[in-house]
C-alpha cells in the first residue's frame, strides 16, 4: 500500500517561509506525477500544483505562482513544497498526492493521498 | 486558469432520495473531469473519471455523465454512508481545478 507522509508543517508569521516535505515509502514515488492540494479551515480542496516524474516540468495554481516552488529529490523518495511570502489565506492543511493514468479511460487522476499537514499563517 | 461550479454547495436528503449534483466549467474541457467523494478525517476516494468511468468497488449507484462544460455526478438511491461532500475536478488544463464542493447532509 502506498504511503505518504507530509511534515514541515506548523506557526510561520505572514511574509515567512516554510519548507514542507512528503516522504514516500512502499513505493517509488519517481514513478509518479506528484501534487499538493491543501484545505483551508471548513473550505474544499483546492490543487496547488504539479511535477512532473524528473522534476523538469512544474506548474501552480494563479495564486501560489511565484511564491511556492514543487520540487522532489527522487534518490530520498521524497517531494517538497517551498512556500514563501506567506499570507493568511495560505493557512491550510497541505496533502501531497500521486497522480495515476487511467489508460482505458485516457485520463488522469488525483489517486493516493497523504494524512497532511497543517500549516498557519499568523501573527 | 479554468473555473469549476458546482451546484449546489450544499443539499440536505434522505435515504433512498436521488441526488444530482452539477459542475460547470468556464470553457470546455472535453471528459476531463473526476469526481471525489470526502469525508472527515479520511482522504478523498475518486468514484469516477473522465466524466462517466466508475472506479472500480464503487457501487453502481453513482454515475457521472456530462462533456464540454457541464457534468452532473447522479446517486440513484441515497445510502447512509453517501453522507460526505463532493468535489468535481478538472484535469483538461496544466492547471487543475476543484468545485469548490457540495456537502450532501441527512435530512
Amino acid at each position: 500500500e502506498v504511503q505518504l507522509v507530509e511534515s514541515g508543517g506548523g506557526l510561520v508569521q505572514p511574509g515567512g517561509s516554510l519548507r514542507l516535505s512528503c516522504g514516500a515509502s512502499k513505493f517509488t514515488s519517481s514513478n509518479y506525477w506528484m501534487h499538493w492540494v491543501r484545505q483551508a479551515p471548513g473550505k474544499g480542496l483546492v490543487w496547488v500544483s504539479r511535477i512532473n516524474r524528473d522534476g523538469t516540468f512544474t506548474t501552480y495554481a494563479d495564486f501560489v505562482k511565484g511564491r511556492f516552488t514543487i520540487s522532489r529529490d527522487n534518490a530520498k523518495n521524497t517531494l517538497y513544497l517551498q512556500m514563501n511570502s506567506l499570507r493568511a489565506e495560505d493557512t491550510a492543511v497541505y496533502y501531497c498526492v500521486t497522480e495515476r493514468s487511467v489508460t482505458t479511460a485516457g485520463t488522469d487522476v488525483l489517486d493516493s493521498w497523504g494524512q497532511g499537514t497543517l500549516v498557519t499563517v499568523s501573527s | 486558469d479554468i473555473q469549476m461550479t458546482q451546484s449546489p454547495s450544499s443539499l440536505s436528503a434522505s435515504v433512498g432520495d436521488r441526488v444530482t449534483i452539477s459542475c460547470r466549467a468556464s470553457q470546455s474541457i472535453t471528459k476531463y473531469l473526476n469526481w471525489y467523494q470526502h469525508k472527515p478525517g479520511k482522504a478523498p476516494r475518486l468514484l469516477i473519471c473522465a466524466a462517466s468511468n466508475l472506479q472500480g468497488g464503487v457501487p453502481s449507484r453513482f454515475s457521472g455523465s456530462g462533456s464540454g462544460t457541464y457534468f452532473t455526478l447522479t446517486i440513484s438511491s441515497l445510502q447512509p454512508e453517501d453522507f460526505a461532500t463532493y468535489y468535481c475536478l478538472q484535469t483538461y488544463s496544466t492547471l487543475w481545478t476543484f468545485g469548490q464542493g457540495t456537502k450532501v447532509e441527512i435530512k
